[in-house]
């Protein structure tokens, strides 16, 4: 069974620049999830969609935005982007979502901000 | 406000010791804790999960063990590996899909 895939999986960008990353839950799949890994705080929520709705959202600005499609696929995207921009930003997915089921994780994008 | 803490930054043992990692939450809506272990350049993945209504969970050679009234959790290897140097990172859950980490125990097993 193919895991979380995220593509792409290094990225460069510059200030200013808005980019938008791509992530293909485990088949049978409907809860994805983001979050963002920086050395300083660690892994942080995003946000989850489900059903194409977003369904909990983490402590982030605005810039930060995603969508979900029919076939739970889902994006990322963030505009104007800044140098804390600069992170690994990895997706899971699960089942069904909420409590008690884990979540599975793709390799990440790297996302460097120059 | 760190709701999760993992206060050792990093662990080294002997192959065929014991781990055994730690983690304290402060939040009392959590009910559901999760252990992840991370390689360079990968993603974390899943290892062992434990519900509040439990106070261990065991799996081959991991286990967890949850103490409610401490609000403390630890993960045990035996016998601990070299291919289980990774960074160990706690999580726990309350009431959604919301995942909130630990910052992670780096886990030397020295052959």
């Amino acid at each position: 069974k193919a895991g979380v895939t995220q593509t792409p999986r290094y990225l460069i960008k510059t200030r200013g620049q808005q980019v938008t990353l791509s992530c293909s839950p485990i088949s049978g799949h409907r809860s994805v999830s983001w979050y963002q890994q920086t050395p300083g705080q660690g892994l942080q929520f995003l946000f989850e969609y489900f059903s194409e709705t977003q369904r909990n959202k983490g402590n982030f600005p605005g810039r930060f935005s995603g969508r979900q499609f029919s076939n739970s696929r889902s994006e990322m995207n963030v505009s104007t982007l800044e140098l804390g921009d600069s992170a690994l930003y990895l997706c899971a997915s699960s089942l069904e979502g909420g409590e008690g089921q884990p979540q599975h994780f793709g390799d990440g994008t790297r996302l460097s901000i120059l | 406000d760190q709701q999760v803490k993992q206060n050792s930054p990093s662990l080294s043992v002997q192959e065929g010791r014991i781990s055994i990692l730690n983690c304290d939450y402060t939040n009392s809506m959590f009910d559901y804790f999760l252990w992840y272990k991370k390689y360079p350049a990968e993603g974390p993945t899943f290892l062992i999960s434990i519900s509040s209504i439990k106070d261990k969970n065991e799996d081959g050679r991991f286990t967890v063990f949850l103490n409610k009234s401490a609000k403390h959790l630890s993960l045990h290897i035996v016998p601990s590996q070299p291919g289980d140097s990774a960074v160990y990172f706690c999580a726990s859950q309350g009431g959604s899909e919301k995942l909130v980490f630990g910052k992670g125990t780096k886990l030397t097993v020295n052959p």
